[in-house]
């Protein structure tokens, strides 16, 4: 079946740092990968968006410069959050979606961000 | 531009009990509509979509949905809920654009009791 894995599940950094998650989709050759972020309290917010042949598409207030995102291929997309600070902190969540038959993304179960 | 409304933060609700989470959309077009749900520590998982057809859509777990155009809603719905149905429900919008990605209510949190 479709699964998208991430890596790691949690995380600590020191505020000021960065640190990278991984994503990687198996069973299925996705078509778009979709990078969330879960605040506490809050619901999901799309960070960025890549699909096949199009530039990877950030949504407003994220930007390449705090979370770049880099991937050799739809398989496998990698962010990193560079200068994390407590507004970072969260559940960060990728999403792939497969074909172009349907709109709905398989998520993996997240890293979670905790900033100290 | 689109948005996803639960206007339920929370719902307490005893095993075997009928459950309803309200979901109402705004978006100029016909939307195709989602509920994931999130199990704690975990991330999201895919109940049921709508795209087009029958408005009343059967998902995982026995949950059901209805899409109502009128409405602008999308209320998802268990006739008798497990323990194990604990967890929090999203309600997530797309516009039928690959460009773009999802868009998220603010969730349900459900709590069942025995």
């Amino acid at each position: 079946g479709a699964l998208v894995y991430q890596y790691p599940r949690r995380t600590i950094c020191k505020s000021g740092t960065s640190m990278r998650m991984e994503c990687q989709a198996v069973g299925f050759q996705a078509t778009s990968v979709a990078w969330y972020r879960q605040s506490p309290q809050k619901t999901f917010e799309l960070i960025a968006l890549s699909t096949v042949n199009s530039a990877i598409k950030y949504e407003q207030n994220f930007t390449q410069e705090k979370f770049p995102i880099s991937h050799p291929n739809l398989s496998f997309s990698s962010m990193t959050v560079l200068n994390a600070y407590l507004e970072d902190r969260g559940l960060y969540l990728c999403g792939a979606r497969e074909g172009t038959g349907g709109f709905d993304y398989t998520f993996g179960s997240g890293t979670r961000l905790l900033v100290i | 531009a689109q948005s996803v409304t639960q206007p339920d933060a929370r719902v307490t609700v005893s095993e075997g009990a009928s459950l309803q989470l309200r979901c109402k959309y705004s978006y100029s077009a016909t939307p195709y509509l989602f509920w994931y749900v999130q199990y704690p520590r975990q991330g999201l998982q895919l109940l049921l979509k709508y795209y087009s057809g029958d408005p009343v859509v059967q998902g995982v777990n026995s949950f059901e949905a209805e899409f109502s155009k009128s409405n602008s809603s999308f209320h998802l719905q268990k006739a008798s809920v497990h323990w194990s149905d604990s967890a929090v429900y999203f309600c997530a919008l797309s516009m039928g654009d690959y460009a773009q990605g999802l868009t998220f209510g603010l969730g349900t949190r459900v709590s069942v009791f025995p």
